[in-house]
């Protein structure tokens, strides 16, 4: 799998939206844009995915460059619920294994 | 939605015996589905992919003998730490890809504590 990079760490005001950047400049033709976050002693919780084009959802929109080469997660409106670490990652397609980076610490600030 | 579950959310055991955690997804068939493990403020390690009717493939530094696999249908995967032993003690994760995309469904975990 391509490696990502992100920010370790992030804030972002309650009600604002929050832009969480991702870097994965060596990424392959077949390969996805995942994103999931995970909230403290839970599982990974899936958000949204991309190959190419942008994509929204009612969770969170996924802007990823012509390029391929970096995408951003937005979410429109932070609550408080979504402090979380979210991780972004790149797999191809298929029941291949997904490989977690440190991901980025989201705090949600009121 | 896909919804994976685990059992059980947690477990206190003690040194040398074995424990058996379970994985379903319980609105649709897994072919495939993955064991990741956890450590207190780190990121999610993958210990193996378990496949439906074959032996799991393990990551390298995982000791198979000691981390039995099983996946004997489509809806469920059980991860057996034998003989464990405090350093075992961690949260378990597993997870279940669905047909679309293979986009891979995470279960809630279980946190094991050996003492």
């Amino acid at each position: 799998d391509a490696k990502t990079t992100q920010p370790p760490s992030m804030d972002c005001a309650e009600g604002r939206a929050a832009n969480l950047p991702c870097n994965h400049s060596t990424i392959s033709g077949n390969e996805y844009v995942y994103w999931y976050r995970q909230i403290h002693s839970q599982g990974p919780q899936y958000i949204i995915h991309g190959l190419k084009n942008n994509e929204t959802n009612e969770m969170a929109s996924l802007i990823i460059t012509e390029d391929r080469k970096s995408s951003t997660l937005i979410l429109p409106h932070a609550t408080l619920r979504d402090t979380a670490v979210y991780y972004c990652i790149v797999k191809a397609g298929g029941y291949q294994k997904v490989t977690f980076g440190t991901g980025t610490k989201l705090q949600v600030i009121p | 939605g896909a919804v994976v579950s685990q059992h059980p959310s947690r477990v206190i055991c003690k040194s040398g015996t074995s424990v058996k955690i379970e994985c379903r997804s319980l609105d649709f068939q897994a072919t495939t589905m993955f064991w990741y493990r956890q450590f207190p403020k780190k990121s999610l390690m993958l210990m193996a992919t378990s496949n439906e009717g074959s032996k799991a493939t393990y990551e390298q530094g995982v000791e198979k003998d000691k981390f039995l696999i099983n996946h004997a249908s489509l809806t469920l995967s059980t991860l057996t730490v034998t003989s464990a032993h405090p350093e075992d003690s961690s949260f378990y994760i597993c997870s279940a890809s669905t047909g679309r995309q293979e986009t891979q469904y995470f279960g809630p975990g279980t946190r094991l504590l050996v003492l």
